[in-house]
């Protein structure tokens, strides 16, 4: 079955740790990878995406992201946290296109950063 | 640029009465959208893909004659939850894929706030 397991519920750091969420996904044939950031109140934004090429993908804000195939990982990296990155991160995977194209989210991670 | 609204952003109804959400793309066309329904502390759980001008695609345990999606135009995609009752209350957030796109971008609205009381 198609499914996305993001390994912790709530993450609590302090500013200027160095963050890594994790996300694996079990999903046959080729995939696009994303990473969502949604901030207290507001809508999902993308923070970063895999389509093809560079396994390691960079996205907005200090994020970035790698992806390990052999390990079925899409993993959230960011060096140094904020207190403006407190939100809720959504890991998710679909395939290319056509009726493969339907995301599937995984059940996402809490930061909670303190200043 | 990708933006895409909702409206209304919440709404408070009463049980057997209907509720309409509409969803645009502001700046692009969308020959797809996608309704989802999110679950305090829980991920997005696909309801149905919305396609413009042909029937919408609902996942399985979603009942279409409850859930009713029409997508008339490249911009527009709207759901009706039809007779509500409280279990219906929940974050209702839709999403757009521009028409042509090679990859599954999506982009979110807002969502909606439905308190069926």
């Amino acid at each position: 079955a198609q499914s996305v397991s993001q390994h912790n519920h709530h993450v609590i750091l302090s500013e200027a740790a160095s963050l890594e969420l994790g996300c694996n996904y079990s999903y046959g044939g080729t995939v696009n990878l994303f990473w969502y950031v949604q901030y207290p109140g507001q809508h999902l934004q993308l923070l970063l995406k895999y389509f093809s090429g560079d396994p390691l993908v960079k996205g907005i804000k200090g994020f970035e992201a790698e992806f390990i195939k052999s390990k079925f990982s899409f993993n959230l990296r960011k060096p140094s946290v904020q207190w403006s990155d407190t939100a809720e991160y959504f890991c998710a995977v679909s395939g290319r296109g056509g009726s493969q194209g339907n995301l599937i989210f995984g059940k996402g991670t809490k930061l909670s950063v303190k200043p | 640029g990708a933006v895409v609204s909702q409206h209304p952003s919440w709404v408070i109804c009463k049980s057997g009465t209907s509720v309409k959400i509409e969803c645009r793309s502001l700046d692009f066309q969308a020959t797809t959208m996608f309704w989802y329904r999110q679950f305090p502390k829980q991920s997005l759980m696909l309801m149905a893909t919305s396609n413009e001008g042909s029937k919408a695609t609902y996942e399985q345990g979603v009942e279409k004659d409850k859930f009713l999606i029409n997508h008339a135009s490249l911009t527009l995609s709207t759901l009706t939850v039809t007779s509500a009752h409280p279990e219906d209350s929940s974050f209702y957030i839709c999403s757009a894929r521009r028409s042509g796109a090679l990859y599954n971008e999506q982009f979110f609205g807002p969502g909606t706030r439905l308190t069926v009381l």
